[in-house]
């Protein structure tokens, strides 16, 4: 059973870059099978897609994010990495990672996500 | 800027029939949209209840279901119970974006 868990530094400073990673267990990251998105929820707020990355490569972001987000894979780690660049207090978020099948049956798998705050 | 719309916050006595709503700034919602439902509980991550519209996940209660209607994808809930007290969210798929609704808080009272 494809199980994902995100990892990273809880704190960031501002103007600098977030790297997260999401670890894949259950099935290989590479697989056709699956899509891999990004999704953050700042404090008391709802969620926000960032960006998808699919099988063959195609990345899509979040417009509002574009110019600053990046997603890749890893196959030598099995995990899906996301870099947001310039960081600000308005990055404050929980992220989380989320596999789905396809757009038919969507992101149904998700992780518990990790909390980033930017703060000097 | 495509803007998805739901209800802020719904109340529903325990027993009772609850429909929450998704509607898209840029017209009818359709299956072409492959909208999807998820339920938050405090502390906890999103957990996907229906796909493409109208589809249960095998963990999906069966009195949660899913359901295009008027324009918009729509989330009934049945029988509701105490425990069904969460925030519910709803993703519509653009094809190259993804765009979650700003998420309807449900009320058992």
């Amino acid at each position: 059973q494809l199980q994902v868990q995100e990892s990273g530094p809880g704190l960031v400073k501002p103007s600098e870059t977030l790297s997260l990673a999401c670890s894949v267990s259950g099935g290989p990251v590479s697989s056709s099978s699956y899509f891999w998105g990004w999704i953050r929820q700042p404090p008391g707020k709802g969620l926000e897609w960032i960006g998808s990355i699919y099988y063959s490569g195609s990345t899509y972001y979040n417009p509002s994010l574009k110019s600053r987000v990046s997603i890749s894979v890893d196959t030598s780690t099995n995990q899906v990495s996301l870099k947001l660049s310039s960081v600000t207090a308005a990055d404050t978020a929980r992220y989380y990672c989320a596999s789905g099948r396809s757009y038919y049956y969507g992101m149904d798998v998700w992780g518990q996500g990790t909390t980033v705050s930017v703060s000097s | 800027q495509t803007v998805v719309t739901q209800e802020p916050s719904v109340t529903v006595s325990p027993g009772g029939t609850v429909t929450l709503t998704c509607a898209s700034s840029t017209g009818a919602v359709t299956s072409a949209y492959y909208p999807t439902w998820f339920q938050q509980k405090p502390g906890q991550p999103p957990r996907a209840l229906i796909y493409s519209a109208t589809n249960r996940h095998s963990w999906t209660p069966a009195r949660f279901s899913g359901s295009l209607l008027g324009g918009k994808a729509a989330l009934t809930l049945s029988g509701v119970q105490p425990d069904d007290e969460a925030e519910y969210y709803c993703l519509l798929n653009y094809g190259q974006t993804m765009i979650f609704g700003g998420g309807t808080k449900l009320t058992v009272l």
